[in-house]
């Protein structure tokens, strides 16, 4: 089964309101974390990176937290605009040499107007 | 520079047929990842490239799919005797080495008819 999971399919905000988008993984080995936001039609793009040795991590209106005693990530974004709605994904690399990202099944962020 | 490219961007194959999907990955990128993403769901990890080296094929579903980057730059993913349930985003990502950012190409969507 999968490691890494979301807890809401969609998720609907307000634009210029904040978001947080919360992801659970089960694998303690997982030493690598990522998020990534997919529009229709298009690849995954990054956005934000946290490794195990971090619990916060900032970027440009975007924020990243991990809680490894709870085996949780969080991403927040502040002050949503239009161009976020997107599906969102957190993604993981296990420790020890595994290959490859593993993902979660995604959160479909919607700005309401 | 230019990122990661995929082609074709479509396919339609007859159910049997054989398919070839092209990645160009960012020029440099040793780590280069084939992931295949159902509609709806997040991206699967298929198989990882160290260069012209297949280090992991673990996620490829059957021995109908093949891939290879002979040269440690252009990848080619082969799928023999499509199946309806071989319809899918196949996405093509690098990197500069393993566990360092993946940037995505914007996939090939292949559907079998």
């Amino acid at each position: 089964g999968e490691s890494v999971g979301l807890h809401l399919p969609t998720l609907s905000v307000q634009e210029g309101d904040n978001s947080i988008i919360n992801c659970a993984y089960s694998n303690s080995a997982s030493d690598y974390f990522i998020w990534y936001k997919q529009e229709s039609g298009k690849g995954p793009q990054f956005i934000i990176d946290i490794r195990s040795n971090m619990d916060k991590r900032q970027g440009q209106r975007v924020t990243v937290l991990l809680n490894k005693t709870v085996k949780h990530l969080s991403l927040q974004i502040a002050a949503t605009q239009p161009g976020d709605s997107a599906v969102y994904f957190c993604a993981e690399i296990q420790g020890g040499g595994a290959d490859g990202l593993t993902f979660g099944k995604g959160t479909h962020l919607i700005i309401q107007p | 520079g230019a990122g990661v490219s995929q082609s074709p961007r479509y396919k339609v194959a007859k159910r049997g047929q054989d398919v070839a999907l092209r990645c160009d990955p960012i020029s440099g990128h040793v780590s280069l990842f084939w992931y295949q993403q159902a509609l709806g769901q997040g991206p699967e990890f298929l198989t990882y490239f160290q260069n012209e080296a297949q280090l992991d094929k673990s996620g490829l579903p059957s021995d109908r799919f093949f891939a290879e980057r002979p040269e440690g730059s252009v990848s080619t993913l082969k799928i023999q005797r499509t199946q309806q349930e071989d319809s899918a985003v196949y996405l093509c990502a690098s990197s500069l080495y393993q566990n360092t950012e993946a940037f995505f190409g914007q996939g090939t969507r292949l559907t079998v008819v």
